[in-house]
């Protein structure tokens, strides 16, 4: 089993719906967590940190799920511009990032 | 201030040159982390740096040296360029270490390396 695993897509939404994103992870003792946007052909860039409380910005919403081992990011309303790939990041005693999943918002 | 800056932005290299990238940051972070990506891959950690002087082996750092003399500079040594090393490579740094909460990194813009 792969470290850090991301359903890679394509996810091809239009305007307006709501999506969602599931990352899971292998090691328990996993300590961080992050979700972070790339668009094409540019560097990563952080979105949100992961709480174990859940967190919400905006149109974003991020949670943990340390049972199943899993970390999910909502996203509502989607607009052109979410169009990007969302990498899931998890953080023990090394860094992983995941393989991303691709999002494209149809008009 | 610039954040992370790295040169050169593309290079091309014939197979057995060799060549350094340079990665730069502002920030005052102690760890610093170079990166590569290629398609279907995702990141994957080459070397990384915990402090001034201090260097460590990521998932794939057969191929490469890094440096770290400087608090705010991390080069990346290829000390003879393969196809193989045909990549996208991004340097990061980060404020605190990994599995802290001050571990977000932020990115450099990456630098696109082609070995013909």
């Amino acid at each position: 089993r792969k470290e850090v695993e991301q359903d890679p897509g394509p996810f091809n939404v239009p305007e307006g719906a709501t999506v969602a994103f599931n990352c899971t992870y292998s090691n328990s003792a996993s300590q961080s967590f992050f979700w972070y946007r790339q668009d094409c052909r540019k560097e990563p860039k952080l979105l949100m940190s992961v709480y174990s409380s859940g967190n919400e910005d905006g149109r974003f919403t991020a949670q943990l799920n340390r049972a199943s081992q899993y970390i999910s990011l909502l996203i509502r309303d989607s607009k052109l511009s979410d169009s990007a790939t969302y990498l899931c990041v998890v953080n023990d005693d090394k860094v992983i990032f995941g393989p991303g999943t691709s999002l494209s918002v149809i008009p | 201030n610039a954040g992370v800056t790295q040169t050169p932005k593309f290079r091309v290299l014939k197979t057995g040159q060799s060549m350094t990238l340079l990665c730069a940051q502002d920030m005052n972070h102690e760890y610093m982390y170079w990166y590569r990506q290629d398609p279907g891959m995702g990141l994957r950690l080459i070397h990384y740096s915990v402090g001034e002087g201090t260097t460590a082996k990521g998932e794939v750092p057969d191929g490469y040296n890094v440096s770290r003399l400087k608090k705010q500079n991390f080069l990346l040594g290829l000390e003879s360029a393969a196809p193989s090393q045909t990549s996208v490579y991004f340097c990061a740094s980060s404020y605190g270490g990994r599995g802290t909460v001050a571990d977000t990194q932020y990115f450099g813009p990456g630098t696109r390396l082609t070995v013909l």
